[in-house]
């Protein structure tokens, strides 16, 4: 069955660091590959997406490219803000149409601190 | 997009009783769906609802212990029945659009059974 495995945390930085946050992936076919995050009392929003190889999502200064060939999606940010400690998920679609496409397989979430 | 409120936001229950969780869309919408948060767990899809008719459960989730409504297009409840400790979570409402691509989440329901 889909798997996502992502980087382990807590990871904690000062700002302005480079953030990296690891991801990988297995599944059959072309899943569509997905970021969320989680801010402190809030629920999940939508981060950035990707829907075939070699597609980079990005958003607020976030980035991720879709890598078919090591089966990766890694969420990667120049310049860190205290704003955007949160938890990070990971997660892929096996679908592209119907109702498929919103059943999303999810990582364990990377929790991401920064510190001023 | 979609305004997702889950209601209760959170809530201590004792082992043997039930809760009802509700989700209210501010729009219609296609897909609605129900995941779980174990504590230090990833998100695990539970079931699809399926307006009028019976939810689509997955593997490891049933019917009798996670039972479903959706009367309509908007709305959608999920009961945890029989609840013991091990039920202690975070659950979450999804909801997603016809075409769209994207999914999106209330700010979940934390439960914690005592």
């Amino acid at each position: 069955g889909n798997s996502v495995t992502q980087m382990e945390g807590p990871v904690t930085l000062s700002e302005e660091a480079f953030l990296t946050i690891n991801c990988t992936y297995t599944a059959t076919g072309y899943p569509s590959l997905f970021w969320y995050v989680q801010y402190p009392g809030e629920g999940l929003q939508l981060l950035l997406k990707a829907t075939k190889a070699d597609d980079k999502g990005s958003n607020k200064g976030f980035e991720a490219t879709y890598r078919k060939e090591t089966t990766s999606f890694h969420l990667e940010k120049g310049s860190v803000q205290v704003s955007d400690s949160a938890v990070y998920f990971c997660a892929l679609s096996q679908g592209r149409s119907g109702g498929s496409n919103y059943k999303l397989t999810f990582g364990k979430g990377t929790l991401l601190t920064v510190n001023p | 997009s979609a305004v997702i409120s889950q209601k209760p936001s959170r809530d201590i229950c004792q082992r043997g009783t039930s809760l009802t969780i509700q989700c209210q869309v501010d729009s219609q919408v296609t897909m609605m769906f129900w995941y779980r948060q174990q504590p230090g767990q990833s998100l695990t899809l539970i079931a699809t609802a399926n307006q009028g008719s019976e939810a689509t459960y997955e593997s490891g989730f049933v019917i009798d212990k996670f039972p479903i409504s959706r009367p309509n297009l908007t709305f959608s409840t999920l009961t945890v029945s029989n609840m013991s400790p091990e039920d202690s979570s975070i659950y979450l409402c999804s909801v997603g659009f016809s075409g769209g691509t994207e999914a999106f989440f209330g700010q979940g329901t934390r439960l914690t059974v005592v």
